[in-house]
């Protein structure tokens, strides 16, 4: 069975501070990973997508990794701000039928100052 | 352009009532998907269509639940009857087709909270 895991489920940071979301997944085969942002009372908000050929992924403060090989994922926030705090979900896809998900359940980012 | 417009944003109604969802996709975007997010079940995908005709609907809970495209700018999501575990988040999403493995990058819309007493 599909799944994606994510972890902390939780997590409170200093404003300015940097932090790590982790993801593992068991989707197969993989096509592609996603990391969404999404605040609170709104629609998910795309930040990266990796397929297997790439490693890093960046976008503003924040990058993304992906191991293929480990079936892992991580979501790094560097020099946090009050806007960073959301739930940001981990997505999954399998190959063929691209729009095959697995979600995360998230993790829920408090930014304090 | 405005993005996925949703309507309504919020809609109560009593157990056992119809109700209906509705969503404009992006224009142009030939793919459209229903999720519904709940705290304990996250986001799920309930059915998704590419060019008007439904691909997957494996996601759909129950017989309660039906969705239609009619054209390209419009999907609806039905649900008769209501039940109070049907209180969740809807988000209707739409994404235009890339090449490679990449897939399609999605928009999500605002979501309509359902809430069934």
């Amino acid at each position: 069975k599909n799944q994606v895991e994510q972890s902390p489920q939780s997590l409170i940071i200093l404003e300015g501070k940097n932090c790590t979301l982790q993801c593992n997944y068991t989707v197969s085969p993989f096509s592609n990973l996603r990391w969404y942002k999404q605040d609170t009372g709104r629609g998910p908000v795309s930040l990266t997508i990796m397929t297997f050929s790439e490693n890093t992924k960046s976008n503003g403060r924040y990058t993304a990794t992906l191991d293929a090989d480990t079936k892992q994922s991580s979501l790094h926030i560097t020099a946090s701000q009050l806007s960073d705090s959301a739930s940001y979900i981990c997505v999954v896809s399998a190959f063929p039928g691209y729009q095959k998900v697995t979600f995360g359940t998230g993790t829920k980012l408090q930014v304090i100052p | 352009d405005a993005g996925v417009i949703q309507s309504p944003r919020h809609e109560v109604t009593e157990m056992g009532q119809e109700v209906t969802l509705r969503c404009k996709p992006i224009s142009g975007h030939d793919y459209l998907f229903w999720y519904r997010q709940t705290m304990m079940r996250g986001l799920e995908l309930l059915i998704y269509f590419n060019n008007n005709v439904p691909i997957d609907d494996s996601g759909m809970p129950e017989d309660r639940f039906s969705a239609k495209m009619p054209n390209a700018s419009f999907s609806t999501l039905k649900i008769q009857p209501s039940e109070p575990r049907d209180s969740a988040v809807y988000f209707c999403a739409s994404s235009f087709r890339t090449s490679g493995r990449k897939g399609y990058e999605q928009y999500f819309g605002p979501g309509t909270r359902l809430t069934v007493t």
